[in-house]
């Protein structure tokens, strides 16, 4: 079985640039979640979609992050203008049903100067 | 206030010996699950274990196993028998509501990096 995919796996951007992150879930996983893990932290949740739906995006900046589920299979997370705060690892993991174990992505590390 | 906190920024173990990774967590909800997570240097979140509140038993896979005091609200990991590989960051998280609550979303603590030695 396929695992999360997740692209790019590294991106370098200037502050008030924007950036975009992909994330394909394993087959037949209707949960998908966005967490953003800055340096020395656990991972924090931006954003959780039920098949297309979104569930809770309370911690996503609005101003600045969006993110969408399409046809509720693959989702973009996007930061427009990214800050130099934005610097983090952005995770995306899936899970089947409501057990609770999620199924992490590698991450996508991104760091803005 | 905190959810869950990892007190052990990091951990020093020699090879083959036992090690406990501390977790404390804090909820007024009844139902709740207890989950650990591995994150070696790759990145990715590995799970290890999970341990539900209602659950009578320690949760138990492997090498692994969670010691769950209730009462006192902590959920320490146990890794027996240390390998090389183990070296990586030990997340502990916590969702809360039950298995058929549906839509929960998992809140990790800081993490706590352990570091087997030869």
């Amino acid at each position: 079985e396929a695992g999360v995919a997740q692209s790019p796996r590294y991106k370098i951007i200037e502050k008030r640039q924007s950036v975009a992150f992909w994330c394909n879930p394993i087959s037949g996983h209707a949960t998908l979640y966005w967490y953003q893990q800055i340096l020395g932290q656990g991972p924090k949740l931006l954003i959780q979609f039920q098949n297309n739906g979104v569930v809770d995006d309370s911690q996503l900046p609005k101003d600045r992050f969006s993110a969408e589920r399409l046809k509720g299979v693959d989702s973009t997370l996007k930061i427009q203008p990214a800050k130099l705060e934005d610097s983090a690892v952005y995770l995306c993991a899936t899970s089947k049903g409501y057990t609770g174990e999620l199924f992490f992505g590698e991450g996508s590390r991104l760091t803005v100067l | 206030a905190q959810k869950i906190t990892q007190t052990q920024p990091g951990m020093f173990v020699q090879e083959k010996e036992a090690v406990t990774l501390d977790c404390t967590y804090d909820t007024s909800d009844p139902s709740y699950g207890l989950f650990w997570y591995k994150q070696p240097s790759s990145g990715e979140m590995i799970f290890l274990i999970y341990q539900g509140s209602y659950d009578q038993q320690n949760a138990t896979e492997g090498r692994y196993s969670l010691n769950f005091q209730k009462a006192r609200k902590s959920a320490n990991l146990v890794i027996s028998a240390s390998q090389l590989g183990d070296s990586a960051m030990y997340f502990c998280a916590m969702r809360e509501g039950g298995k058929n609550s549906g839509y929960s979303t998992l809140t990790f603590g800081k993490g706590t990096m352990l570091l087997v030695s030869p």
